[in-house]
Parts: C-alpha cells; sequence; structure tokens
C-alpha cells in the first residue's frame, strides 16, 4: 500500500534558527498537503499542492513539491516559539476518491 | 473553534466492551473521515463516509463500523476493545469526498481502553 515518510522524526533548533522537514512519498502523488499540530491539539491544515514542482509560500513557510510528485518539504525560515508542534505531510494518490495517507510527522522544538 | 464536534472529549472503556464515538463535521462539508491517532505517530486512517455510504476502507479489522447520518453527522463503533485500541480517534471532514481539499479536524476522542 502507499506509503507516506518524513524526515527528521524530531528537531531542536534555537529561535530564529531555519527548519526544515522532508517527505517522500512510495507512489506518485495527486496532491500532496502539509498539516500543523500543536501539544495535545489536532492536526490543523496548512495548505495543498497539487502541481508538479509547484512552490507555495505562507509568510515564513515555504512549501514544495517535487517534479516526480513523490516528495515535498516545508521549510521554516527564522523560526518562532510559535512554531513548535509536529508537522504531517499527507497525500492522496488519486485525484478522485482516494485515502489522505499521512506521515508519521516531525516534531518541531523551538528554544528561546 | 475546529467546526467539526466530536463527542465524547474522553473516554475509558474496559477490554471487551464496545464503544460509541459521534462526529459532527463543518458547516457545509458532507464526507467525514475517521482517523486513529497513537501517541507519537501520524493519523492512521479508518475509513471514509460520503452520501452515508463507506467509501474507502483502511487495514483495520471488522470490529471498527461506522455510519453516517442524512445530516452528514458520523458514528464510529469499536467493538470487544483491546488495550492497543487506545488511542486519539479523530475525525476530519471535507466536502464532497474527492481529493481536492484539506480537511478540517476535530478535536478528537481520547479513548483508554483498560
Amino acid at each position: 500500500g502507499q506509503q507516506v515518510m518524513q524526515i527528521p522524526q524530531y528537531q531542536h533548533v534555537q529561535e530564529g534558527e531555519d527548519f526544515t522537514t522532508y517527505c517522500n512519498s512510495s507512489t506518485t502523488l495527486s496532491n500532496i498537503q502539509w498539516y500543523k499540530q500543536r501539544p495535545g491539539g489536532h492536526p490543523v491544515f496548512l495548505i495543498q499542492l497539487v502541481k508538479s514542482g509547484e512552490v507555495k509560500k505562507q509568510k515564513r513557510l515555504t512549501f514544495q513539491f517535487g517534479e516526480a510528485k513523490k516528495n515535498s518539504s516545508l521549510h521554516i525560515t527564522a523560526t518562532q516559539t510559535t512554531d513548535v508542534g509536529t508537522y504531517f505531510c499527507a497525500g492522496h494518490r488519486d485525484s478522485g476518491y482516494s485515502t489522505l495517507t499521512f506521515g508519521k510527522g516531525t516534531m518541531l522544538l523551538v528554544s528561546p | 473553534d475546529a467546526g467539526v464536534t466530536q463527542s465524547p472529549t474522553h473516554l475509558i472503556k474496559t477490554r471487551g466492551q464496545q464503544v460509541t464515538l459521534r462526529c459532527s463535521p463543518k458547516s457545509g462539508h458532507d464526507t467525514v473521515s475517521w482517523y486513529q491517532q497513537a501517541l507519537g505517530q501520524g493519523p492512521q486512517f479508518i475509513f471514509q463516509y460520503y452520501e452515508e455510504e463507506e467509501r474507502q476502507r483502511g487495514n483495520f479489522p471488522d470490529r471498527f463500523s461506522g455510519h453516517q447520518f442524512p445530516n452528514y453527522s458520523s458514528e464510529l463503533n469499536v467493538n470487544a476493545l483491546l488495550l492497543g485500541d487506545s488511542a486519539l480517534y479523530l475525525c476530519a471532514s471535507s466536502l464532497g469526498g474527492a481529493a481536492n481539499y484539506g480537511y478540517t479536524f476535530g478535536s478528537g476522542t481520547r479513548l483508554t481502553v483498560v
């Protein structure tokens, strides 16, 4: 079945440092979504990427979808303590009705 | 406010018992997906309901069943509970059943099986 892998599992940075998490799928995806889950909270939708090579930005967050539509990355510039949480990528294999498969997530801890 | 309402928030059950979890989707959404999230893991897909039918199912045993009502709300039922069923159960709603939109998650039900 479809598998989505994320690295690293955990990263601890000092406030102001940059952070990147990488996501790889065992199959080609129709789209990739990113979610953030704060400690004790629930996943919150951040963004969806659909096109091969697509790059989207949300303030200090930059999201990329690979050319082969099998990998993606999330980069945070100049982290802040409010960025603390676990970042999940999730992908649909088909553009129709298909399962949204989540990776195991990357937990980000930011020290002031 | 997540827009998706789940109840109860916490639940403690004994092995072998049965449990029903409830979910009301975000206003305007018609599709409900259920996920199980173990501690430190990503959400694992259980099943998805659209137009009152189970449209997709993940790798979960038949002890896990569900239902969607005409008002789009949904229930997740788990029979013969095992210790390993202890997890956060998340309901996510979306629109149209197709893979075009982000999911809105509820705050979840924390199930503990003892």
